[in-house]
């Protein structure tokens, strides 16, 4: 079974600074890896979709990375703003017609003017 | 605006009652979803419904049941609601034909079970 993991669950960051947000899965053989933002009370906005042939995607100020052999995903944040403040959702694809996705829980963001 | 659209937004149920959820999509996708968020447990997947015609359960389907009443719409019910499934519940939708699995996400259904 899957297991989706980021860590921390919580940070607070000055506005301005660059940070990484980490995620780590426990079965290498995914379809995808997706980085998703919730604001408070609000659905899930997709940010970045790397596929597993994929090393990274890039939008904006946002870096996701993905590294499959060690089971592990980065979302760089440039030049943090306090309009960056949400939760940020990793979640693994797996293979098969429905492409479910499994969740990590999020790290709650913080990005103080 | 097209989009996942999911009712009612806000439920208060007693113990034993039943409701269902409603989802509709407007984007002509085949596949859609419902999941629940919990405090710290990020998203669970109830059931799924790949295509028009198909039910499948997730990871959490114990205490639900789901209808693919079309390719719009796919609903959730709860026949005798328990206070552990008092959550916050997500539709969402994803286009097959794309090969992508980017989900469009309903703004959720926040139920309270008491």
């Amino acid at each position: 079974k899957q297991e989706v993991t980021q860590i921390p669950a919580a940070l607070s960051v000055p506005e301005g600074e660059n940070l990484v947000l980490n995620c780590s899965f426990t079965d290498s053989a995914i379809y995808n890896l997706q980085w998703f933002r919730q604001d408070p009370g609000k659905g899930l906005t997709s940010l970045l979709l790397i596929q597993s042939s994929q090393r990274e995607q890039t939008s904006g100020r946002l870096n996701a990375s993905l590294d499959k052999s060690s089971g592990r995903s980065t979302l760089y944040i440039a030049a943090s703003q306090p309009g960056d403040s949400a939760t940020y959702l990793c979640a693994v694809g797996a293979s098969g017609s429905a492409r479910q996705l499994t969740f990590g829980s999020g790290t709650q963001l913080t990005v103080l003017p | 605006n097209a989009g996942v659209t999911q009712t009612p937004k806000f439920q208060v149920l007693k113990t034993g009652q039943s409701m269902t959820l409603q989802c509709a999509q407007d984007m002509n996708h085949n596949s859609m979803y419902w999941y629940r968020q919990d405090p710290g447990m990020g998203l669970r997947l109830i059931y799924y419904s790949a295509s028009e015609g198909t039910t499948d359960k997730g990871e959490v389907p114990n205490g639900y049941n789901v209808s693919r009443l079309n390719k719009r719409e796919f609903s959730l019910r709860l026949e005798s609601a328990a206070p552990s499934q008092t959550s916050v519940y997500f539709c969402a939708s994803r286009a097959e034909s794309s090969g992508a699995n980017v989900l469009t996400f309903g703004a959720g259904s926040r139920l309270t079970v008491l």
